[in-house]
């Protein structure tokens, strides 16, 4: 079965400092990747996706991730936190071999950039 | 952009009612999904649509159906509401059932059961 695994509820850091939300990934074919932004009493906005080729993907905003199949990880990234970064965060999985094409999602990490 | 627009941002029922979320696209995608968000638990999928008149049960199927008369248009339904359906309710669409594509999310409907 698929799930995805977000471990930490909250993430906290200084504005400026590097972030990484962490997300692992359990899928029995080939893992396409997503991870999704959401501000306050708004929808998930898509930030990024890896289906394949490059491990490293870029998205909106600045936000980049790392596909690591050994680890069988896609943590995100940022070099400069913003205090607009301030979010909840959800990172989503699917199966490439599943052909009902749904999403599982984990259950988030609140991310939280002091000033 | 597509757009997926939920009729409603905010709700308040009573134990009993009957109650209708709509969910309308315009970029004539086929997969339409609605899911719950609740804290802690991230996103649960309740059903989903891959065409007119179709529809599958997700993972939390129970209380709910759905509607799908027009490709545009996904509404959930909630015959008997009851108070652990309190929730956030969130709709989402994408172009095509193997696609490569992630979803489109509308803004979302929270809904109180009182």
């Amino acid at each position: 079965a698929q799930s995805v695994a977000q471990p930490e509820d909250q993430v906290n850091v200084a504005e400026g400092n590097p972030l990484t939300v962490k997300c692992t990934y359990s899928v029995s074919g080939n893992p396409y990747l997503f991870w999704y932004v959401q501000y306050p009493n708004r929808g998930l906005q898509f930030l990024l996706k890896y289906i394949t080729g490059d491990n490293l993907v870029k998205g909106s905003y600045g936000f980049e991730a790392e596909f690591n199949k050994s680890q069988t990880s896609f943590h995100l990234k940022k070099p400069s936190a913003l205090v607009s970064d301030s979010a909840l965060y959800f990172c989503a999985v699917r199966d490439g071999r599943d052909s009902s094409y749904k999403l599982i999602f984990g259950s988030g990490t609140r991310l939280l950039v002091r000033p | 952009d597509v757009k997926v627009t939920q009729s409603s941002r905010y709700l308040v029922k009573r134990t009993g009612e009957k109650v209708f979320l709509e969910c309308v696209q315009d970029m004539d995608h086929e997969n339409m999904f609605w899911y719950r968000q609740d804290p802690g638990l991230g996103l649960r999928l309740i059903y989903f649509s891959y065409d007119v008149k179709m529809k599958e049960k997700g993972d939390i199927p129970e209380g709910y159906s759905v509607s799908r008369e027009k490709k545009e248009r996904f509404s959930l339904i909630l015959e008997s509401a009851s108070t652990n359906q309190t929730s956030m309710y969130l709709c989402a669409s994408s172009l095509h059932r193997a696609s490569h594509y992630g979803y489109t999310f509308g803004s979302g409907t929270r809904l109180t059961v009182v």
